[in-house]
């Protein structure tokens, strides 16, 4: 069974600091990874792709994949009370192009 | 901006019923999938669709789900013969590719 784990928090971080969401995987064939984000009653938003080691930066949003230690991150800088949400990590595992697994989710609370 | 929408919001349904879900994907996007979500569980992949057929369905898709593209714009899921444990979010998404989908905001299904 291929897995995506994350901590489920809740984690809490006051506004303007920088959150960082952690996410690890089971199946070393894993090529896409993503990030989505949602609200409580909501849909899963995308954020964040990531496809090759390193890291990918799109505005307060920094996504990091180490392929070799199988694990995900999603830092966000200056953190708003609006970013509080749930926090889905979500990987292409290797065998699928089109299936998405995904993780439990993080729970981020932005404190004003 | 385009976006996926779903129709109805929320389905009220007596078990053993038949449902239709339904879902326009974004316009110009090939891939269409959908997904559930059981109230405070994973976001679980049901089943993608593509070129007009099934590309991959997951354990969960068995006899009593099906897909349908009746026309150029709509993208329906059927459940035959609902149970109690088929109450959930269920998400409709696409893609202009492979791997990363695009959320709709989701059908909410109370079997009763």
């Amino acid at each position: 069974q291929k897995e995506v784990e994350q901590n489920s928090g809740p984690l809490s971080v006051p506004e303007g600091a920088i959150a960082s969401l952690n996410c690890t995987y089971s199946d070393r064939g894993s090529q896409s990874f993503f990030w989505y984000r949602q609200y409580s009653g909501k849909s899963p938003e995308l954020i964040m792709s990531i496809y090759s080691n390193g890291d990918k930066e799109d505005g307060r949003f920094t996504a990091q994949l180490n392929k070799a230690s199988q694990y995900v991150s999603l830092l966000i800088r200056d953190s708003q009370p609006s970013d509080s949400a749930t926090y889905l990590c979500a990987v292409n595992s290797g065998g699928s192009n089109y299936k998405l697994t995904f993780g439990k989710g993080t729970l981020l609370t932005v404190n004003p | 901006e385009p976006e996926v929408t779903q129709t109805p919001s929320h389905q009220v349904t007596q078990m053993g019923q038949e449902v239709i879900l339904r879902c326009v994907p974004i316009s110009n996007h090939l891939y269409f999938y959908w997904y559930r979500q059981i109230l405070g569980q994973k976001v679980e992949f049901l089943v993608s669709f593509y070129n007009n057929e099934i590309s991959e369905k997951s354990e969960i898709f068995d006899d009593q789900f099906s897909v349908e593209r009746p026309d150029g714009s709509n993208f329906t899921l059927k459940i035959r013969s609902t149970k109690l444990e088929d109450s959930a979010m269920y998400f409709c998404a696409s893609s202009e590719a492979p791997r990363s989908a695009f959320f709709g905001p989701g059908t909410r299904l109370t079997v009763l």
